[in-house]
């Protein structure tokens, strides 16, 4: 079962920062927060992850709270193209990735 | 970038027919992966294939199914006898160890 709690849907403006919450508060220490997407039916994506630091890539940054029990995913800037659904895993090294529902975020112009 | 590249995209096949869905994972990765997706529905793990053996297999992972390499690269999935629940978007995944997965971009199945 998933171990993440997210927001059913939000909405974000074109080119504004979108913050996708997520909830992990039985996270154990050695599970690491991971982002993905998923774009129509095609294969999810990966975004980003981290441990316990905050991370930051081309795609996005990846802020996560000193307790571990809750991270946020940020967009600095988004497209119609992020228009996606994100998920937030929490994953153990070598474990497999489980899928919860996920956040709809529509980017509107 | 390296990619998993999947085929066919879409695959139409009759009731009670065998499909075989196939998958070339990105070359140095060493695990791999099958999933579904139902219309509408969350991303499901199926089965996870390391070694030559499969590793972990969910409940849905009956014996309707299995996986192989028949020749060392390329990553198949086998439904012997489909039905209309088995249609779905299957997507397989690889993954060289500790990290992330890269996923394919499916197979949408139609079983009618």
């Amino acid at each position: 079962d998933a171990k993440t709690t997210q927001p059913t849907s939000m909405d974000c403006a074109e080119g504004r920062a979108a913050n996708l919450p997520c909830n992990h508060s039985t996270i154990s220490g050695n599970e690491y927060v991971y982002w993905y997407r998923q774009i129509h039916s095609q294969g999810p994506q990966y975004i980003i992850h981290g441990l316990k630091n905050n991370e930051t890539n081309e795609m996005a940054s990846l802020i996560i709270t000193e307790d571990r029990k809750s991270s946020t995913l940020i967009l600095p800037h988004a497209t119609l193209r992020d228009t996606a659904v994100y998920y937030c895993i929490v994953r153990a090294l070598y474990d497999k990735f489980y899928f919860g529902s996920g956040t709809k975020l529509n980017v509107k112009p | 970038e390296p990619e998993v590249t999947q085929t066919p995209s879409h695959q139409v096949t009759q009731m009670g027919q065998e499909v075989i869905l196939r998958c070339v994972p990105i070359s140095n990765h060493l695990y791999f992966y099958w999933y579904r997706q139902i219309l509408g529905q969350k991303v499901e793990f199926l089965v996870s294939f390391y070694n030559n053996e499969i590793s972990e297999k969910s409940e849905i992972f009956d014996d309707q199914f299995s996986v192989e390499r028949p020749d060392g690269s390329n990553f198949t999935l086998k439904i012997r006898s489909t039905k209309l629940e088995d249609s779905a978007m299957y997507f397989c995944a690889t993954t060289l160890g500790s990290y992330g997965y890269t996923f394919g971009s499916g197979t949408r199945l139609t079983v009618v």
